[in-house]
């Protein structure tokens, strides 16, 4: 079965500054990567989504993701980050269509001014 | 936008009371799922439903159970609650594995 790490709990971050949310996924033939985010309160919603092609992923919000196979990899970067842009952050994988999707434990990003 | 409408943003509820939580998408999607979120756990899945009166168990199904009577309305029911069930309970839809599951607002359920 999938799994998928996410390296950091928390990151702290000032405003303006890049971040970068770190995801890694167990190996598969294929995998479908995802990233959301969860603000205050509220659901998920997707950022982005690798499924095939391109390996640099871009999504909303200014945020992109690079898939890396070798490392099994698929970070999440933002080259300046807004107060906004506090909230907690999820890598999901699925190796089929047909299945769930499995999420990691997320990342709390926090902005500060 | 898809909307995915969860019918209780806050609940609480006396262990050994049976509890349903309601979810019910709009836009004809075929998938839907029901997970619980608690602090450092994330997401964990605990069923799911492909299609009209089918259901499936995820990670963690006991002490819960599911309905689907009807595409839109997906129902978890807490046979008979208990403390450790306290917990946010997010309801979510998707059309096909790939295209990226819409969420409900959710559900936080404390049981007392």
């Amino acid at each position: 079965a999938q799994s998928v790490t996410q390296l950091d709990s928390q990151v702290p971050v000032f405003e303006e500054a890049p971040v970068e949310l770190r995801c890694n996924y167990s190996s598969s033939v294929s995998v479908y990567l995802f990233w959301y985010v969860q603000y205050p309160n509220q659901g998920l919603q997707l950022l982005l989504k690798y499924l095939s092609g391109s390996t640099l992923v871009k999504g909303i919000n200014g945020f992109e993701a690079e898939f890396n196979k070798s490392q099994t990899s698929f970070h999440l970067r933002k080259p300046s980050v807004h107060i906004s842009d506090t909230a907690e952050y999820f890598c999901a994988v699925s190796d089929r269509d047909d299945t769930p999707l499995v999420f990691g434990k997320g990342t709390r990003l926090s902005v500060i001014a | 936008d898809v909307k995915v409408t969860q019918s209780s943003r806050y609940l609480v509820k006396r262990t050994g009371e049976k509890v349903f939580l309601e979810c019910v998408q709009d836009m004809d999607h075929e998938n839907m799922f029901w997970y619980r979120q608690d602090p450092g756990l994330g997401l964990r899945l605990i069923y799911f439903s492909y299609d009209v009166k089918m259901k499936e168990k995820g990670d963690i199904p006991e002490g819960y159970s599911v309905s689907r009577e009807k595409k839109e309305r997906f129902s978890l029911i807490l046979e008979s609650a208990s403390t450790n069930q306290t917990s946010m309970y997010l309801c979510a839809s998707s059309f096909g594995g790939l295209g990226g599951y819409t969420f409900g607002s959710g559900t936080r359920l404390t049981v007392v």
